[in-house]
């Protein structure tokens, strides 16, 4: 089944203790992007990544960081969370182009740092 | 930069049609994609138009003019599931390659 996996789906965690959200897709996608969304706000794109070894920053790229090793896996990494960054996170990955755009997301991550 | 303006809200009765505008200004563009999120979950892909015109998908139809930077997405004989947020998304092109953009989202809410 194609899918998007991401871990943990839920997170409570303390200000300045890093942490790292994990994102794994089976579809041989190139490209993969991290979102957070908050009310009101939509999808704010935080990184995004070509392909291997290829990341650039989104909308809202402040306190995060990604890395991107292998074409299935795109980990978010939080190297000093605040309170700020509570927030539903979603990763997502699509064919980068063509005629076809579809993204498929993971279930998200609900990250409260207290 | 880019922006995609939408409205925030929707309301519509079961069985009426309702359309969901989106315009944008971006550079470099690829085309525009509809997503379906309800409550807490995940967003699903709904549609996607990269040339001028209707795209029709049982229900949902998608439309696009590139000349004006304008889309919609129509839903057709409304079902309560229908109730979620709709978000439109602009695939564009930069330095690095291509990003997909967001819109913030019309929250739809279908009463019987």
């Amino acid at each position: 089944e194609a899918q998007v996996t991401q871990n943990p789906r839920y997170l409570i965690t303390v200000t300045g203790k890093k942490l790292t959200v994990t994102c794994s897709q089976n579809m041989n996608h190139e490209y993969m992007s991290w979102y957070r969304q908050d009310p009101g706000l939509g999808l704010r794109q935080i990184y995004y990544s070509m392909n291997v070894e290829v990341t650039d920053k989104g909308d809202v790229p402040e306190g995060y960081k990604v890395s991107r090793k292998e074409k299935r896996n795109f980990p978010l990494i939080l190297e000093s969370p605040s309170p700020n960054q509570t927030s539903l996170y979603f990763c997502a990955s699509s064919t980068p182009g063509g005629s076809v755009s579809e993204a498929f997301f993971g279930q998200g991550t609900r990250l409260t740092v207290v | 930069g880019q922006s995609l303006e939408q409205p925030s809200e929707v309301t519509a009765v079961e069985g009426a049609i309702v359309q969901i505008n989106c315009t944008y200004q971006t550079s470099g563009f690829y085309g525009l994609s509809w997503y379906q999120q309800h409550d807490g979950g995940a967003p699903t892909f709904l549609s996607y138009n990269a040339l001028d015109g209707l795209e029709e998908t049982g229900r949902f139809s998608s439309f696009l003019s590139r000349s004006d930077s304008y889309g919609y997405l129509l839903l057709q004989e409304l079902q309560m599931k229908d109730s979620a947020s709709y978000f439109c998304a602009v695939r564009e092109a930069n330095q690095a390659g291509t990003a997909l953009i967001f819109g913030k989202g019309t929250t739809l809410s279908v009463s019987s």
